[in-house]
């Protein structure tokens, strides 16, 4: 099946700090990545949909200069969460589509706690 | 009003039950339709996936689209402690288009 990879599981960083979360699909090319974050006991919200070799789109009200996307390869996106913040803390999740499939396959999450 | 509408559950069966979800949604040009499966701090699995109106089995896993009412269903039979989870209904306006998901409902099978 198709599987998708995301490093780190877990990290904790200090307010102010940048972390970055990687997303890599392990069996096939994705020509297409979302990312999404989740808060406890609520449902996925996308951040932004990014394409290989093109700028990535960021839905309404995620501000593109916190959270920057990289698309680098066809089995890489990054998210680089800068400044963080206490209030950034949350579930992000990214999902990968291959070439001619409709079908979007979900990484397991990284959990970002700020302090 | 929310695009998608799912009720959050809990839902509680009995070991062996079917368990029947459904998600309803407001805008009628969705045309592909996906169930995931979500474990406590866990990514979403794919569990059907599906385009336009019909029924699709797969294994214990039933998956019903009605377009002209905007509502779709799952149906788990035999279903199994390990069955416990969230469940998630999400759609889009064309495949592979980003993802609009329900809320999820919690679903309990007890032993």
């Amino acid at each position: 099946g198709a599987v998708v990879s995301q490093h780190p599981s877990w990290v904790i960083c200090k307010s102010g700090t940048s972390v970055k979360i990687e997303c890599r699909s392990l069996d096939f090319q994705a020509t297409t990545m979302f990312w999404y974050r989740q808060f406890p006991k609520q449902s996925l919200m996308l951040m932004a949909t990014s394409n290989e070799g093109s700028k990535a789109t960021y839905e309404q009200g995620v501000e593109k200069d916190k959270f920057l996307i990289n698309h680098a390869s066809l089995t890489l996106s990054t998210l680089t969460v800068t400044s963080a913040h206490p209030e950034d803390s949350s579930f992000y999740i990214c999902s990968a589509r291959g070439l001619d499939w409709g079908e979007q396959y979900f990484g397991p999450g990284t959990r970002l706690t700020v302090t | 009003q929310k695009e998608v509408e799912q009720d959050p559950g809990p839902l509680s069966v009995p070991e062996g039950a079917i368990v029947s979800l459904n998600c309803t949604y407001s805008n009628s040009a969705f045309q592909y339709f996906m169930w995931y499966r979500q474990y406590s701090r866990k990514g979403p699995e794919l569990l059907m996936y599906t385009y336009s109106s019909g029924n699709k089995e797969d294994g214990r896993f039933t998956a019903q689209v009605d377009k002209s009412s905007k509502y779709i269903s799952l149906f788990i039979r035999d279903s199994q402690p390990s069955d416990s989870a969230t469940y998630l209904c999400a759609m889009s306006l064309a495949a592979g288009n980003k993802l609009t998901f329900g809320g999820g409902t919690r679903v309990l099978v007890k032993p």
